[in-house]
């Protein structure tokens, strides 16, 4: 499998920036994710980063570093409801080849 | 209204008793997965299926089964449950499952199935 590393929790005030770290291991990277999960529901897709560099998306915007193994997503103008756990999942270019490799999630903790 | 649905959304059964949760989605999409949730330990994959009649293990496939006949569904099925497999379980689809790029590859969430086995 693969090794992907990310806090386990976080926290910051409404109207702060945050930014959530992912570090990983693999044997042929391909993609990597990044998801948002509100408790009890479902994951949903946030950003996606295949090559060096940052994408923005409003106010979420996501990194990725190929040689360094390095991403992170960064949250601007937090608001309440950005409370909820943050996954970052890693595609896998080798023999399993289709997978896809999720962290165990941040969980952030937006205070008013 | 595109989604990928699963069936049942809660469920609590007994050690032994065979159980099917289905998954079907309406997009068309090729490629199809099934992953168990649980605290401290994430989404972990069980199966997928890159096409139809295609599929493969996962991290953690013991215990569990699914067939791939068509396209749009994939159930899961526990022959024997266990209260080990008391989880949160999530199927997802995407379009394909090989390196095509952001619209291909992004995977839909069901909204979950909560299985209790005692």
């Amino acid at each position: 499998g693969q090794n992907i590393d990310q806090p386990t929790e976080m926290t910051a005030t409404e109207g702060a920036i945050v930014q959530i770290n992912c570090t990983y291991q693999t044997s042929g990277f391909n993609g990597l994710f990044w998801y948002q999960q509100h408790a009890g529901e479902a994951p949903t897709f946030l950003s996606y980063n295949v090559l060096d560099g940052l994408e923005e998306k409003g106010r979420f915007s996501s990194f990725l570093s190929r040689s360094k193994g390095y991403s992170y997503l960064l949250l601007k103008e937090l608001q309440m409801k950005d409370s909820a756990s943050y996954l970052c999942a890693v595609r896998d270019r080798g023999s399993t080849l289709g997978r896809l490799y999720f962290g165990r999630g941040t969980q952030l903790t937006v205070w008013p | 209204e595109a989604q990928v649905t699963q069936n049942p959304r809660y469920l609590i059964t007994v050690t032994g008793k065979k159980l099917t949760v289905t998954c079907s989605q309406n997009m068309n999409h090729e490629y199809m997965s099934w992953y168990r949730q649980d605290p401290g330990l994430g989404l972990r994959q069980i199966y997928y299926s890159m096409n139809v009649e295609v599929t493969d293990k996962g991290d953690v496939p013991e215990g569990y089964k699914v067939s791939r006949k068509e396209k749009r569904n994939f159930p899961l099925i526990l022959e024997s449950p266990s209260p080990n497999q008391t989880s949160l379980y999530f199927c997802a689809s995407s379009l394909s499952g090989v390196g095509a790029g952001v619209n291909q590859e992004t995977q839909y969430f069901g909204p979950g199935t909560r299985l209790l086995v005692l």
